[in-house]
């Protein structure tokens, strides 16, 4: 049984450049929440979608933007890049409202 | 502002020693508490859990106390193993109407030597 796939693996881009990350949730959740972890610290959450509606949105501006196709996959945007948002992005699924299963994560380097 | 505290950035055990892991929150509304592990280069895996209405959660090797009058939280892993070396996340979870929303603290590195 698959679990959370993202993609890329890896992302490269410049400063005021626009990326757009990919994830899949396991199979039959419904939630997706995604995370941008810096280094030496804890995942700092960004978004939680469920049932395509967006749940919950952390402290981040809005330059980040997210959405949940049909299929329960989700996509996180990120506008007009600074350096600052170099970090591991993590996406999450879950069915219930305690436990979520996350994927391995999308490294991006902003130069 | 910090929610989920761990303030401990490592901790070193000896193989089949416990260890301890500790994390403190200022929250009264969170509704469940986990712990997560993380190896270099993959995404966090649960651990365990517990709800706010419990005091005690056992899985295994691994037990999670929470003491909601000193808002603190621990993760007690028995007997310690090699394989245990990693980073463990501690997080809390609020939970809303149609949602939620869950905040991570800094993680702690745990070695186990063996």
């Amino acid at each position: 049984d698959a679990g959370v796939t993202q993609s890329p693996t890896h992302l490269i881009k410049t400063r005021g450049q626009q990326v757009t990350l990919r994830c899949s949730p396991i199979s039959g959740h419904k939630s997706v929440s995604w995370y941008q972890q810096v280094l030496g610290q804890g995942p700092q959450f960004i978004f939680q979608y469920y049932e395509k509606e967006e749940r919950g949105r952390g402290n981040f501006p809005d330059r980040f933007s997210a959405r949940q196709f049909p299929n329960y996959s989700s996509e996180l945007n990120v506008n007009a890049l600074l350096l600052g948002d170099s970090a591991l992005y993590l996406c999450a699924s879950s069915d219930g409202l305690d436990t979520q299963y996350f994927g391995p994560g999308t490294r991006l380097t902003v130069l | 502002d910090q929610q989920v505290k761990q303030n401990s950035p490592s901790l070193s055990v000896q193989e089949g020693r416990i260890s301890i892991l500790n994390c403190d929150y200022t929250n009264s509304m969170f509704d469940y508490f986990l712990w997560y592990k993380k190896y270099p280069a993959e995404g966090p895996t649960f651990l365990i859990s517990i709800s706010s209405i419990k005091d005690k959660n056992e899985d295994g090797r691994f037990t999670v106390f929470l003491n909601k009058s000193a808002k603190h939280l621990s993760l007690h892993i028995v007997p310690s193993q090699p394989g245990d070396s990693a980073v463990y996340f501690c997080a809390a979870s609020a939970v809303y109407t149609g949602g939620f929303k869950t905040i991570f603290g800094a993680g702690t590195r745990l070695f186990v030597k063996a």
